[in-house]
């Protein structure tokens, strides 16, 4: 009964492949987002998506797109890898019923990438 | 911008006894919201308390409790009868209630003698 999850939990990969990283929650809740976690443990917002809808899109490289089929699935995918990329990412929801959401953001368990 | 700062990086504390974690930060926004989140070793970012800015009352979780000074800026974590399970990596984090946006701090991390 995972509240966040996420998949795969570890992903290894060449310079300049395609992955996607899955996420899905089953709170029940509108707000959903994508959170880059650096090596040195700094955790930083790169998307938020509010029933479908991209809401918050931070500075991040074309090369990342977020996709959500339903609110209760939000996948990362990231085209062209870089040795940067290498990182953990963290999935997160809200219950956010409307665009701006105030409520306590859970999180997944993070997948670890790392690009050779 | 907001900012979130956790200026040590490392505590240590005995078991049994009291550490009080220290957090400020800069917002420009009357509507925010302030967080403690613990990060284990297993990585899992888990929630440990949550108070908003424009309650008085200090809010508390058990053994884990804040001191907000609004004023300072000022947002500390106080945990009481330290647990081995306790030691982790602490964030801080501020959430802007006008665009959801969620700052973090670095982190610090608190070790925990037996």
């Amino acid at each position: 009964d995972t509240a966040v999850s996420q998949t795969p939990k570890y992903l290894v990969t060449q310079m300049g492949n395609d992955k996607s990283i899955k996420c899905e929650q089953n709170l029940g809740h509108d707000t959903m987002y994508w959170y880059k976690q650096d090596s040195k443990k700094f955790l930083k917002i790169m998307f938020s998506y509010n029933n479908k809808e991209l809401i918050i899109n931070e500075t991040v490289p074309n090369r990342f797109s977020p996709k959500s089929p339903d609110k209760a699935h939000l996948n990362l995918h990231i085209n062209s890898l870089e040795l940067g990329d290498s990182a953990v990412y963290f999935c997160a929801s809200s219950l956010g019923r409307t665009s701006i959401s105030t409520d306590t953001q859970y999180f997944g368990p993070g997948t670890r990438l790392t690009v050779l | 911008a907001q900012t979130v700062t956790q200026s040590q990086p490392e505590m240590s504390v005995q078991e049994a006894e009291t550490v009080t974690l220290s957090c400020t930060y800069d917002t420009s926004e009357s509507d925010y919201y302030l967080f403690w989140y613990k990060q284990p070793p297993s990585r899992q970012m888990i929630l440990v308390i949550r108070q908003e800015a424009y309650k008085q009352q200090n809010a508390t979780e058990n053994r884990f409790s804040v001191n907000f000074q609004k004023a300072a800026k000022s947002f500390s974590l106080k945990i009481s009868d330290s647990q081995l399970g306790d030691a982790a990596m602490y964030f801080c984090a501020c959430l802007n209630g006008a665009n959801s946006k969620l700052t973090f701090g670095k982190g610090i991390t608190l070790s925990v003698r037996p």
